[in-house]
């Protein structure tokens, strides 16, 4: 079963509009952070924001939030006043548990292309 | 501050042959993975490594070793290159759990 779940392979949207980028994710360990990352055409891997499985708040980051619904299980991208540079591929990803070796086993999900039309 | 490096930048193999993907980082960091990404999909974990001599399979193990002789290098080994494994490889570190992951710029592979 796919742990990390993006149904979205494709949007466009216009440019100044906000953008939510889903990401679904399936744990049964208690302690867990998600990531999202950015991969511009270039290719580099770009860090956005992190998510703790035991954080209270949902984290902000500039123009980037993540809407956290633990419940749910889903930890959606926002992007408020999208730009033409936020054009690129985007990564939801996930580490479980706290063991010595959940640092470096970070799982990703399939991504989404997000276009932003001018 | 170089972060993390990878050489080659592009390389091209015949099936059969065996090479090494380089990796370093700076940082001092203890937690470093290698991921392969094929065309529109996203990143799987190859193997990864906790710290010096310490390593460990990720979910697309097969055909390719590693080992951490030290914190700084990361080295990937494909022993028997194989078609399947034209992709681009990430090698990646970071401080911790709740810390980013920092990536290298990508060694793209084409295997004929």
């Amino acid at each position: 079963a796919q742990k990390i779940t993006q149904t979205q392979p494709g949007m466009f949207v216009q440019e100044k509009e906000a953008v939510t980028l889903d990401c679904t994710y399936d744990t049964s360990d208690p302690s867990y952070g998600l990531f999202w990352y950015k991969q511009p055409s270039s290719g580099e891997m770009i860090f956005l924001i992190y998510q703790g499985s035991y954080d209270q708040q949902n984290a902000t980051e500039g123009r980037y939030s993540l809407n956290f619904q633990k419940a749910r299980k889903s930890a959606n991208l926002v992007i408020s006043a999208s730009q033409l540079g936020d054009s690129a591929m985007y990564f939801c990803a996930m580490r479980e548990g706290e063991g010595y070796s959940s640092a470096s086993k970070i799982i990703f999900g399939s991504g989404t292309r997000l276009s932003i039309r001018p | 501050n170089a972060g993390v490096t990878q050489t080659p930048k592009f390389q091209v193999l015949k099936t059969g042959q065996s090479m090494t993907l380089q990796c370093a980082q700076d940082m001092n960091h203890e937690y470093m993975s290698w991921y392969r990404q094929d065309p529109g999909m996203g990143l799987r974990l190859i193997h990864y490594s906790v710290g010096a001599g310490i390593t460990d399979q990720g979910e697309v193990p097969n055909g390719y070793n590693v080992s951490r002789s030290t914190t700084e290098d990361f080295p990937l080994r494909l022993l028997s290159a194989a078609p399947s494994q034209t992709s681009v490889y990430f090698c990646a570190s970071t401080r911790g759990r709740k810390e980013t992951q920092y990536f290298g710029p990508g060694t793209r592979l084409l295997v004929l």
